[in-house]
């Protein structure tokens, strides 16, 4: 059974940083491309970044970029999501994703809560 | 960067009703379009990728279609657990932007 499990969110001062986890089990981690969704309170999904599976090729939305980085551990199947300089904007539960084609996403963890606010 | 503009942003609709959510991408995407289906509280689901194909486990009432720019997900034989908020995805490139949302109610 796939499972993807996120840890690392909190709640966090404006122009801090963190560092977002997700373990993965159940199937081959190292074979498939990994990305990270969020979604707002009430609003709708917005894709953030992925990774493909070496890791050699990352991915981010304009917000994003220069802020965040992606990586991944193929050795302990972990996803990881270092965000810095956050701000009230990032704000959102934050899902990992695994990708099926391409980059549609056939299984999501439950997600973990960032909040960002003095 | 590619657009998605997904419509309407709400329906409501009676049991057993077919209803339609269209999506619509700009510049072409080709067939790299997903459709989810997120229910209050509840974690997005994969419905349809490569815009037509549909997921294992996924019941056969859901039906996408479309290429280039124009896609649309299909429910037929609205059922009450149908209720939920669907989007369109655009994986062609990044960035991998979703569409609006569609709420979909029961009357």
């Amino acid at each position: 059974e796939v499972q993807l499990v996120e840890s690392g969110g909190d709640l966090i001062e404006p122009g801090g940083s963190l560092k977002l986890s997700c373990t993965a089990s159940g199937f081959t981690f190292s074979g498939f491309t990994m990305g990270w969704v969020r979604q707002a309170p009430g609003k709708g999904l917005e894709w953030v970044s992925d990774i493909n599976e070496s890791g050699g090729k990352t991915y981010y939305v304009d917000s994003v970029k220069g802020r965040f980085a992606i990586s991944r551990d193929n050795s302990n199947n972990k996803l990881y999501l270092q965000m810095n300089n956050l701000r009230a904007e990032d704000s959102a539960i934050y899902y990992c994703a695994k990708a099926k084609s391409k980059s549609s996403y056939d299984y999501w963890g439950q997600g973990t809560l960032v909040t960002v606010s003095s | 960067d590619i657009q998605m503009t997904q419509s309407p942003s709400s329906l409501s609709a009676f049991v057993g009703d077919r209803v339609t959510i269209t999506c619509r991408a700009s510049p072409d995407i080709s067939n790299e379009l997903a459709w989810y289906q997120q229910k209050p509280g509840k974690v997005p689901k994969l419905l349809i990728y490569s815009a037509s194909t549909l997921q294992s486990g996924v019941p056969s009432r859901f039906s996408g279609s479309g290429s280039g720019t124009y896609f649309t997900l299909a429910i037929s034989n609205l059922q009450p657990e149908d209720v939920a908020t669907y989007y369109c995805q655009n994986y062609n490139g990044a960035p991998l932007t979703f569409g609006g949302g569609t709420k979909v109610e029961i009357k």
